[in-house]
């Protein structure tokens, strides 16, 4: 059965230092993972997925996913945060030749200016 | 484009009540998903349609819980009677037949059950 675990609730960074999301699964075969961001009041938007190829992932906003298989995980990462960052993030997986994504619970970063 | 639409976008009804919810997905995006997140968790994938056909109902609870894409393009989710616990936030998405990886969130429907 696939599983997706964010281990942090809560993140709290520093507007311009670096920020990293963490993510890690479990799932049968090579998996199809995802980052989604939920703005308040706003529905989920895509920020970027790994399906296969280069692990190192680059999506919207700067934002960028590195695909680690020895470690089961899929870490969001930025290099600079902006306060606007500020949001709910999700971690999705999909088994090859499922139909649906299983979402981690999320994990809220706040980015103080 | 415009993205996905739902309405309404906030609803609070009494257990035992019915309530519908509907969205219309983007422009010729064939698959279309109903997604349930309760506050707290991640989104849980109710339902997947492919047109009009249903492609994956595996976790609705089909005892309250119905759906229905007609004619291939908007949908309805209908919940009949309800429960406290389905107090949620009820996210549909879409995605294009070729590029299912990809799916597009409407803003989803608060519905609070009293």
């Amino acid at each position: 059965a696939q599983s997706v675990a964010q281990p942090e609730d809560q993140v709290n960074v520093a507007e311009g230092n670096p920020l990293t999301v963490k993510c890690t699964y479990s799932v049968s075969g090579n998996p199809y993972l995802f980052w989604y961001v939920q703005y308040p009041n706003r529905g989920l938007q895509f920020l970027l997925k790994y399906i296969t190829g280069d692990n190192l992932v680059k999506g919207s906003y700067g934002f960028e996913a590195e695909f680690n298989k020895s470690q089961t995980s899929f870490h969001l990462k930025k290099p600079s945060a902006l306060v606007s960052d500020s949001a709910l993030y999700f971690c999705a997986v999909r088994e090859p030749g499922a139909n649906n994504l299983f979402f981690g619970t999320g994990t809220r970063l706040t980015v103080i200016p | 484009e415009a993205g996905v639409a739902q309405s309404p976008r906030y609803k609070i009804i009494e257990k035992r009540q019915s309530v519908a919810f509907w969205c219309n997905p983007i422009s010729g995006h064939a698959t279309l998903y109903w997604y349930q997140q309760i506050l707290g968790q991640g989104p849980k994938l109710l339902i997947q349609f492919q047109n009009n056909g249903v492609v994956d109902d595996s976790q609705l609870p089909k005892d309250r819980f119905s759906a229905e894409r007609l004619k291939g393009v908007d949908s309805t989710l209908k919940i009949q009677p309800a429960k406290l616990e389905d107090s949620a936030v009820y996210l549909c998405a879409s995605s294009p037949r070729d590029r299912t990886d990809t799916q597009y969130f409407g803003p989803g429907t608060r519905l609070t059950v009293l």
